[in-house]
């Protein structure tokens, strides 16, 4: 298994561009999850899904858009790219959601800079 | 907000000791895990406590959760220069947060060879 994917591994943009953040899992699971970390902060979540056709809102979801139309893809789309939204992007799936939630799987991330 | 916060926020030891760090959550949860982040990587789960659960261990580490107090703890024996990482707390709340795991700020472990 590859576990959790995610493309690209780097990015710049310039304000106003948008972009496609891509993460994938091969694991059949149901629940899959967008967080952005920034220093001191830690991981905030952004956007959540409990299975195909099924997203929510996490803690900062502004700016982001999400679908989930395979158990496998989960991609987050950055409208108009903002200085504020440089950041570190993890993806992460897990079998459930809470309550029944296991351990998340996270990609390797990807380093996103808006100038 | 977040609703885990470890402390402290950076630990430094000798390859060897034992190193201990908190995370103190606000509501209700299910349950409990952590998680270590080597730099430039994500994250990687350690060890997951039920709220029913006092006490858990996995190899050199050892958790406790005491939810009367809202706290848990992290306890790694004989450290190695292999544990330098920063570790998360993540705590699903019950009801009111819905499907969502919210992570802590981490502590920064170093372990001196």
């Amino acid at each position: 298994n590859a576990g959790v994917t995610q493309t690209p591994k780097f990015q710049v943009l310039k304000t106003g561009q948008s972009m496609t953040l891509q993460c994938a899992q091969d694991m059949n699971h149901e629940y899959m999850s967008w967080y952005r970390q920034d220093p001191g902060m830690g991981l905030r979540l952004i956007h959540y899904s409990v299975g195909a056709g099924i997203t929510d809102q996490g803690e900062v979801p502004n700016g982001y858009n999400v679908s989930r139309s395979t158990t496998e893809d989960f991609p987050l789309r950055l409208l108009s790219a903002a200085p504020s939204q440089t950041s570190v992007y993890f993806c992460a799936s897990s079998k459930y959601g809470p309550p029944l939630l296991r351990e998340q799987y996270f990609g390797p991330g990807t380093r996103l800079t808006v100038t | 907000s977040q609703q885990g916060e470890e402390d402290p926020q950076a630990l430094s030891i000798q390859e060897g000791e034992n190193a201990t760090m908190n995370c103190s959550y606000k509501t209700s949860i299910n349950n409990l895990q952590w998680y270590r982040q080597n730099s430039g990587r994500g994250l990687v789960h350690l060890i997951l406590i039920r709220s029913n659960e006092r006490e858990k261990h996995s190899g050199r580490l050892r958790v406790t959760l005491d939810t009367s107090k809202k706290s848990s703890s992290l306890l790694i024996t004989a450290s190695r220069a292999a544990d330098t990482a920063s570790y998360f707390c993540a705590t699903d709340a019950t009801a009111s947060s819905g499907d969502k795991l919210t992570f802590g700020t981490g502590t920064r472990l170093a372990v001196r060879p």
